[in-house]
Formats: C-alpha cells, structure tokens, sequence
C-alpha cells in the first residue's frame, strides 16, 4: 500500500522484556515521527528523523528507549526492560521533508503495546 | 499551561447543525496548524492545515486562524453522524504539539 506502515498491530508482553516496535513511511519520505498516546492523553511527540539522523529525541521519555532509522526508510524503536507505564499505542507518522510550514505527516495505524 | 489547548467535549450537534470547534495556543512564534481526525481506536487522519490569518475552506470543512489571538477553530458544516470522533489540533514545530482534542458527537 501506499501509506505508512507500522507492525505489529498489537503486542502484549511482560514486565521487564524488550520490545521492537517498527515503521515503513511512505515512499519517498525523508522525514519520520514517533508519537505515542496513552489512554486519556493526548498524543506525545517521541522522536523523529530526517534520513537516517535523529535531530529532535527530545520526547524520549527514558533512556529505555531508543530508536534507529536504516536507509533512510524503516525505523525501529525499541524499548527495554518494559514497564506498566509503557503501555500505550505508538504511532509512527512520515512526511516529504522535515522542518516547520506545510510538511504534513501522515500517520501509520499505530502498534498498540501491552505490558503485562 | 498546555502548550496547545482544547476542551475536551463532548461537543454535541443534531445532524445538519454547524459544529465550531477551537485551538488555542500558546507560542505566539507559531506558524502553521494542522487539524487531525481521530476515530475510536484508528490512527489520525489529516483534515486540513491552515498558516495564514483568516478562513480556508475544504468542502464541508472551514479553518479559521487568527494568529492575534492565537487561536484556531474548525467548523464542520452540514454535521453528520459519520464526523462524530475527536478532533485534534495541532502546532506545527517540525515535531506536532496536540491539543488533547475534542470529542464530537453529532446525532441523527
């Protein structure tokens, strides 16, 4: 398809484990965005890309968090030693080219992650 | 003080009434909004983007920007149900900043 990407749909894990959560952008995008949205919260700027350089990881709530990006196209974020608080869904958006005016994202479906 | 604020809602609208929804922020340097639909359990769907002060309109769709006043609004006009979810305003900094957004429920 031609829209953001995002697997898997759905993840349930245990306390204390490591997860992988990835994103495929749109084609041709340079620019991606982790977000994440908590039950009643609104939606959290994580950390975002442009190529394969992660100018802003200013939203990383924790050093349990990291992310990658390769090729300039799918992105990894990895979470270690998850925590209850972790639960969320976590959205990954894409957009032509980063910085302010009208560079729009386009958000993926989101990974809905479980921590048990 | 949020940096984006919205009131949570719900906002309710009988099918075919306007429905006015607001945004305020508070960086006055801000240049550019977005407005985000987000049905239950979905992921955000783009409406529009707006950057210059007055209205721009989109089918049933109208953003208003007053950057004086900091504040932007999104009015859906000829409500239907199928527009009931919540609405999310964004400041663009690279990065979004969201309102909390607003729930909107227009009923037949």
């Amino acid at each position: 398809g031609a829209g953001v990407s995002q697997s898997p749909s759905n993840k349930v894990t245990e306390k204390g484990k490591d997860v992988e959560l990835r994103c495929d952008p749109i084609s041709g995008h340079t620019a991606l965005y982790w977000y994440r949205q908590s039950l009643g919260q609104g939606l959290e700027f994580l950390i975002y890309f442009q190529g394969n350089s992660a100018p802003d990881k200013s939203g990383l709530p924790s050093d349990r968090f990291s992310a990658e990006r390769t090729g300039g196209s799918v992105s990894t974020l990895t979470i270690q030693r998850t925590q209850q608080e972790d639960s969320a869904v976590y959205l990954c958006a894409s957009s032509l080219r980063d910085g302010g005016g009208m560079n729009t994202q386009y958000f993926g479906p989101g990974t809905r992650l479980t921590v048990l | 003080q949020k940096e984006v604020e919205q009131n949570s809602g719900p906002l309710s609208v009988p099918e075919g009434a306007i429905a006015s929804l607001n945004c305020t922020y508070s960086d006055r340097g801000s240049q550019s909004f977005f407005w985000y639909r987000q049905y239950s359990g979905k992921s955000p769907e783009l409406i529009m983007f707006i950057y210059s002060n007055g209205d721009k309109e989109d089918g049933r769709f109208t953003a208003q920007l007053n950057k004086a006043s900091q504040y932007v609004s999104l009015l859906i006009r000829d409500s239907q149900p199928s527009d009931s979810a919540t609405y999310l305003c964004a400041v663009n900094r690279g990065k979004l900043i969201f309102g909390q957004g607003t729930t909107l429920q227009v009923k037949p």
